[in-house]
């Protein structure tokens, strides 16, 4: 059962493009949530999707940044315009339902962007 | 906002023995869902263990155990019989069991850095 997967692993941009980073949930997950890490911290929660649906982006900067979960295909995150205050580790992980003790979030390996 | 706090950025410990990692939070929430990540060198966050706040019963995995104190807002994690490969960031973190405003992610500490001795 494979777990959850991203890609690209690392991803290099200079300021100013634009970065698509992609996800996909484990088998039987519909619940799909982005997070990034910074350099000697803890992950910060950013959105929460179900397919078709953003349930709470509270945690997306206002600019820039945007997700989606379509019916078909990966989660992306995307950012636009990178600066280099984006450089940071990016997690996705995914669950089998939103709510009860089967809420647990399981993780993917990360996309690592660096902005030049 | 629920706050999560890990007093200790680094904890070394002899191959074989056991090590204990601190955890402290802050909520108002009466029931709520506690996890400790394993993130190794490869970065990958690996899921250690969880506890309901619900369940008095510390919940244990093998070598892995934890001490939760829910009045005193604590989920410690004991690391029995310590193996090199248990090196890693520790990241204590928190789940709501309400939906929006943020409460749907996790709350992570700032993680502690084990080290093991060979």
């Amino acid at each position: 059962n494979a777990g959850v997967m991203q890609n690209p692993r690392h991803l290099v941009r200079r300021r100013g493009q634009e970065a698509r980073l992609r996800c996909s949930p484990m088998k039987g997950h519909s619940h799909v949530y982005w997070y990034r890490q910074l350099p000697e911290e803890g992950l910060k929660f950013m959105v929460y999707l179900q397919k078709e649906n953003i349930i709470d982006e509270s945690g997306m900067p206002k600019e820039r940044f945007s997700a989606e979960f379509p019916k078909e295909g990966p989660s992306i995150l995307r950012i636009q315009q990178v600066v280099r205050g984006d450089s940071a580790a990016y997690f996705c992980a995914s669950s089998q339902n939103g709510q009860g003790f089967t809420d647990t979030q399981y993780f993917g390996p990360g996309t690592r962007l660096t902005v030049l | 906002a629920q706050t999560v706090t890990q007093s200790q950025p680094e904890m070394s410990v002899q191959e074989a023995e056991t090590v204990t990692l601190s955890c402290t939070y802050d909520t108002s929430e009466s029931d709520y869902y506690l996890f400790w990540y394993k993130q190794p060198p490869s970065r990958q966050m690996i899921l250690v263990i969880r506890q309901e706040a619900y369940k008095q019963q510390n919940a244990t995995e093998n070598r892995f155990s934890v001490n939760f104190q829910k009045a005193a807002k604590s989920f410690s994690l004991k690391i029995s019989d310590s193996q090199l490969g248990d090196a890693a960031m520790y990241f204590c973190a928190y789940r709501s069991l309400y939906s929006g405003g943020g409460a749907d992610g996790l709350t992570f500490g700032k993680g502690t850095h084990l080290i093991i001795q060979p």
